[in-house]
């Protein structure tokens, strides 16, 4: 499978744990985006680098959440002191800028999360 | 800040039947891709635009890049109930690499 993937799947956490997801994208990929979906709304951007830098932010990014790719490949996202409003599923996305056109975003299956 | 504007938000269609949605912004977006997602799952990617008026297909999937950059639609024709799933439109604003997604359309087909 090439495709991007995520682990873990699920993650269920009590309010004020810290929760550590991460995503490996498609191997020629040498961009990384994450996302957060809610029920019933669409992925809303979070954080994005190329390579080993973090480029962009959203305001969504509170400092209780840091991004890391130390070496340009797989990601790591952290959610500290967790509350139940970060319950949601957060989706990691791959592209490439090798071409300078096109510009397509390959989803992983998410994380879903679920702070009690 | 930047948002979509998707419509309609559920679809209810018998098998056969054609299918149309569409987004509109306020502001101008450089690319647009629409995406398919089912539960539990990621969003696939459908179809991506780069230019406007560009009109693209995929097999009985057609979209097309609004002339004023603010809008896009996507047509499916012919649906099937695998066709079922929550559609969504996304596009790039000049200047960024995020992508800014629509609420969904939520496609049922009825066998």
């Amino acid at each position: 499978d090439t495709g991007v993937s995520q682990d873990p799947r699920h993650k269920i956490t009590k309010r004020g744990q810290n929760v550590t997801f991460r995503c490996d994208p498609i191997s020629e990929h040498n961009r990384l985006y994450w996302y957060r979906q809610t029920l019933g709304q669409g992925p809303e951007f979070l954080t994005y680098f190329q390579n080993e830098a973090q480029l962009e932010k959203s305001r969504l990014l509170s400092d209780r959440f840091s991004a890391e790719r130390p070496k340009g490949s797989f990601s790591t996202l952290e959610i500290q002191r967790t509350e139940q409003g970060d319950s949601a599923m957060y989706l990691c996305a791959s592209s490439s800028n090798l071409d300078r056109v096109r510009y397509e975003q390959f989803f992983g299956p998410g994380t879903r999360l679920t702070v009690l | 800040g930047q948002q979509l504007n998707q419509s309609p938000q559920s679809m209810f269609i018998q098998e056969g039947e054609d299918v149309s949605m569409n987004c509109t912004s306020s502001s101008i977006f450089n690319t647009w891709l629409w995406y398919k997602q089912e539960p539990g799952e990621g969003p696939v990617l459908l179809i991506a635009l780069y230019k406007a008026g560009e009109l693209t297909s995929n097999g009985r999937l057609t979209a097309q890049f609004g002339i004023t950059r603010k809008d896009s639609f996507l047509n499916i024709s012919a649906s099937i109930p695998s066709d079922v799933g929550i559609y969504f439109c996304a596009g790039r604003p000049g200047g960024s690499e995020k992508l800014v997604f629509g609420k969904g359309t939520k496609l049922t087909v009825n066998p």
